[in-house]
């Protein structure tokens, strides 16, 4: 059982360049989460969807696009690469929301923007 | 909106000491709270959950106990090991579950030493 598996796992960019993290998960879930790690502030919300052709904007959106085309697929992307993007992002889905559910999350995608 | 409010680090103990993290919280309604916890390099994983008042969740030799009263949910151990040292954070779902996932604190890095 896979799980929650996010690629690349580590990846270094020059400022301008663009990419495409790719999450998938086996699960079956209807929920997925794009999240940065930054040191001091925790984990914050950048996109998520709510379910297959869907996405909305979290905490920090700019500078970042989503789409969800496939129910087990949350791709992530950045156009224009800055060095303030330099964090490690994390993926995460659940089947739903509220008290009985739990939210998986991948290992990490570790960038930097030099 | 809805925040969580932990103590920031690093917290340094030597093994077999008592650990208290402290978590406090915003928000409406009654919320679910989680901690989870992430050891060096690796992703999220979900340490303990509690989802009403005066609940009490248990994992690992760690507790934590919702109260509704005092908005917390602070983390417990009564002895901790060196393989406790991790990064830990508090967390909180909207009541009735939201569909934009969860709200972190800003993490707390453990350090046991031998």
């Amino acid at each position: 059982n896979a799980g929650v598996t996010q690629t690349p796992k580590f990846r270094v960019l020059k400022t301008g360049q663009s990419m495409t993290l790719l999450c998938a998960q086996d699960m079956n879930h209807e929920y997925m989460y794009w999240y940065r790690q930054d040191p001091g502030m925790g984990l914050r919300l950048i996109h998520y969807s709510v379910g297959e052709g869907t996405t909305a904007k979290g905490e920090v959106p700019d500078g970042y696009n989503v789409s969800r085309l496939k129910k087990q697929n949350f791709l992530l992307g950045l156009e224009s690469a800055a060095p303030s993007q330099t964090s490690v992002y994390f993926c995460a889905s659940t089947r739903q929301t509220g008290p009985r559910n739990t939210i998986y999350f991948g290992e990490g995608s570790w960038l930097t923007v030099v | 909106g809805n925040s969580v409010t932990q103590m920031e680090g690093p917290v340094t103990l030597s093994e077999e000491a008592f650990l208290t993290i402290n978590c406090t919280y915003t928000a409406t309604g009654y919320p679910s709270l989680f901690w989870y916890v992430q050891y060096p390099g690796e992703g999220l994983q979900l340490l303990l959950k509690a989802t009403k008042a005066d609940d009490k969740g248990s994992n690992k030799g760690f507790e934590a106990t919702y109260r509704k009263e005092t908005t917390s949910f602070h983390l417990e151990k009564g002895s901790v090991q060196v393989s406790d040292s991790a990064v830990y954070f508090c967390a909180l779902e909207a009541s009735g579950g939201g569909a934009d996932g969860l709200t972190f604190g800003k993490g707390t890095h453990l350090i046991i030493q031998p």
